[in-house]
């Protein structure tokens, strides 16, 4: 239990389906992230949400939306997606954008398109 | 764009010392951490730099060069739950952590 905890772990979804991961933080950390994680590339940095305000949105396409609706929640919600997308998602928090220990990670969701 | 370099894998054996090397080409600099991330799991913080030097906590030391843009994290005693990928991470600005693809260290008995 890392503190961070993602729902599902897996998820395989069709292309025309609509799912939602969950991000959920009870550490007391003021700013959540959404990366993506696949196989043999660097993490690529979605979402940054600081005391639920957006502030950055890394031209990630619409088909991703994030969702926070209070700090120790945050939502990806899934539509109409491709198989590129098949990767690893990953959840983080830290206690304040550009604190120097870093995030704290959730265990991701495997998604998987098809 | 950044650009955060380290070798995709490393094998070693139990007991060793490895060093992974970091190099890495960004438009600021704020800070260089690294991670260790066991297959299927979470991404757990290991280090910070952000001044020049070593800084050692237990097995596991980190060091920073910025003039030379280069971070090594070196496992002294390697063990077998030590076998997972390392991600170096470069703060470029106040907060948005630049990742490099990871390391791969396979120890082996």
């Amino acid at each position: 239990e890392t503190g961070v905890t993602q729902t599902p772990r897996h998820l395989v979804m069709g292309m025309t389906n609509k799912k939602s991961l969950k991000c959920e933080q009870h550490l007391g950390h003021n700013a959540m992230y959404w990366y993506k994680q696949s196989a043999k590339k660097p993490l690529e940095l979605m979402f940054v949400y600081s005391l639920e305000e957006r502030v950055e949105n890394n031209s990630v396409p619409s088909r991703f939306s994030p969702e926070c609706p209070n700090s120790s929640h945050l939502f990806l919600h899934l539509h109409t997606l491709q198989p590129e997308d098949s990767a690893l998602y990953l959840c983080a928090s830290s206690q304040d954008l550009g604190e120097n220990y870093g995030y704290t990670f959730g265990s991701g969701t495997r998604l998987t398109v098809v | 764009g950044q650009n955060i370099d380290q070798p995709t894998e490393m094998t070693a054996t139990e007991g060793a010392i490895v060093q992974i090397n970091c190099t890495y080409q960004t438009s600021g600099f704020n800070g260089l951490f690294w991670y260790q991330q066991h297959a299927g799991e979470a991404p757990t913080f290991l280090s910070y730099n952000v001044l020049d030097g070593l800084e050692e906590k237990g097995r596991f030391s980190s060091f920073l060069s910025r003039s030379k843009g280069y971070s090594y994290l070196l496992l002294k005693e390697l063990q077998m739950k030590d076998s997972a990928s390392y991600l170096c991470a470069v703060r470029d600005g106040d907060y948005k952590l630049s990742f490099g693809a990871g390391t791969t260290v396979t120890v082996r008995a």
